[in-house]
């Protein structure tokens, strides 16, 4: 069964702008959550979609959004980009409870200049 | 407030010698509990889980953690450390009200010495 799949691997964006990131979680998992992973905060959780809907958010600003699919993929947006939304962004799957294994992606590394 | 705490950074260790990674939570309810090692560049692979039952938890590579109500504890081990073991290890509390939402404590590296 194939992994957890995230594109692009590695990402440079400028100031002010905006970048989308994407997941394709394991097949037969409806549960995607986005985690940012820095030097000084270490892994914080973004948020987490379930059958197409926000279940859960995380402490960060509007600026980081997201969305899922029918297909369960799943993509998460940061506009107007700042030098500290440079991070590692790692997304992981699961079927569907918290008792569930979550899966994670090999991550996107995202630097803004 | 919620909290998980790993209070070492940095741990390095010989190969063949025992490992043990401390982990200490700060939550109202029971919570689930989790060890993810990460190797350089990679994502997160889940070592082992705890929700309940035998508070002894085995893990695959040969790991295992013991969950310490008392304590607030969920200390992994290893009796003995092999050279690919080197990475950085995280614990992670859910609990059943925030769905699959994870709190991650911050870390700790392990470095194995030949």
């Amino acid at each position: 069964k194939a992994g957890v799949t995230q594109t692009p691997r590695y990402l440079i964006k400028t100031r002010g702008q905006q970048v989308t990131l994407s997941c394709s979680p394991i097949s037969g998992h409806r549960s995607v959550s986005w985690y940012q992973q820095t030097p000084g905060q270490g892994l914080q959780f973004l948020f987490e979609y379930f059958s197409e809907t926000q279940r859960n958010k995380g402490n960060f600003p509007g600026r980081f959004s997201g969305r899922q699919f029918s297909n369960s993929r799943s993509e998460m947006n940061v506009s107007t980009l700042e030098l500290g939304d440079s991070a590692l962004y790692l997304c992981a799957s699961s079927i569907e409870r918290p008792t569930d294994t979550q899966y994670f992606g090999p991550g996107t590394r995202l630097t803004v200049l | 407030a919620q909290s998980v705490t790993q209070p070492d950074i940095h741990i390095t260790v010989s190969e063949g010698a025992s490992l043990e990674l401390r982990c200490n939570y700060s939550y109202g309810a029971t919570p689930y509990l989790f060890w993810y090692v990460q190797s350089p560049g990679q994502g997160l692979q889940l070592l082992l889980k705890y929700f309940s039952g035998d508070t002894l938890v085995q893990g695959i590579k040969g790991f295992e953690a013991e969950f310490k109500r008392s304590q607030s504890s969920f200390n992994l081990r290893k009796p003995s450390v092999h050279w690919s073991d080197a990475a950085e290890y995280f614990c992670a509390v859910g609990v059943r009200a925030a769905g699959n939402k994870l709190t991650f404590g911050g870390g700790t590296r392990v470095l194995v010495k030949p």
